[in-house]
């Protein structure tokens, strides 16, 4: 089993449509991150999760929202998303302290309509 | 400023030769520091970390960083067609949970 395991791989979903990504981790990790990949650009950290509760929000837009139940799943909820959304969006884990890497799932490609 | 600048390239190399890839940072609080390598459409993997001055060098692959001109670099000796991606370097600041990552430098390997 994979460390960190996003689900789905890829996504379709239009404008009006409201979907989630779903990460879990196996790596006994207790901080979570969602980043997001576009074309040509750096990786943008998302939101940072330590110990369940939301450590960083970098300014993100409200039609995303994250949610930690524990400290091994990460959801990202999508609601009303525009076409620059598209991206390839990576789930991450680490160990709380400094020095630690962060490892991360296959991503899912998201597509907007 | 970005908080971590690299040559997005492509780079080109025959295999076989070296290839070195490098990386800047602007802050000098950075503690930690990270080569991922990313293949077209996969996420990015851990091939390298380094934490102070010097060389680190894992099979064929060295890391090099210098504090002092904020700068980290990753050397691929006996460079393959497999090594053919994205690599990305990241920092790791003084809060713990804060990793910045460049936007990446593409190796090409001809066989």
């Amino acid at each position: 089993e994979t460390g960190v395991t996003q689900t789905p791989r890829h996504l379709v979903m239009g404008m009006t449509n409201k979907k989630s990504l779903k990460c879990e981790q196996h790596l006994g990790h207790n901080a979570m991150y969602w980043y997001k990949q576009s074309a040509k650009k750096p990786l943008e950290l998302m939101f940072v999760y330590s110990l369940e509760e939301r450590v960083e929000n970098n300014s993100v837009p409200s039609r995303f929202s994250p949610e930690c139940p524990n400290s091994s799943h990460l959801f990202l909820h999508l609601h009303t998303l525009q076409p620059e959304d598209s991206a390839l969006y990576l789930c991450a884990s680490s160990q709380d302290r400094v020095s630690i890497a962060i490892f991360f799932g296959q991503g899912t490609r998201l597509t907007v309509v | 400023q970005k908080e971590v600048e690299q040559n997005s390239g492509p780079l080109s190399v025959p295999e076989g030769a070296i290839a070195s890839l490098n990386c800047t940072y602007s802050d000098r609080g950075s503690q930690s520091f990270f080569w991922y390598r990313q293949y077209s459409g996969k996420s990015p993997e851990l091939i390298m970390s380094i934490y102070s001055n010097g060389d680190k060098e894992d099979g064929r692959f060295t890391a090099q960083l210098n504090k002092a001109s904020q700068y980290v670099s990753l050397l691929i000796r006996d460079s393959q067609p497999s090594d053919s991606a994205t690599y990305l370097c990241a920092v790791n600041r003084d809060n713990f949970n804060k990793f910045y990552f460049g936007s990446g430098t593409k190796l090409n390997v001809k066989p």
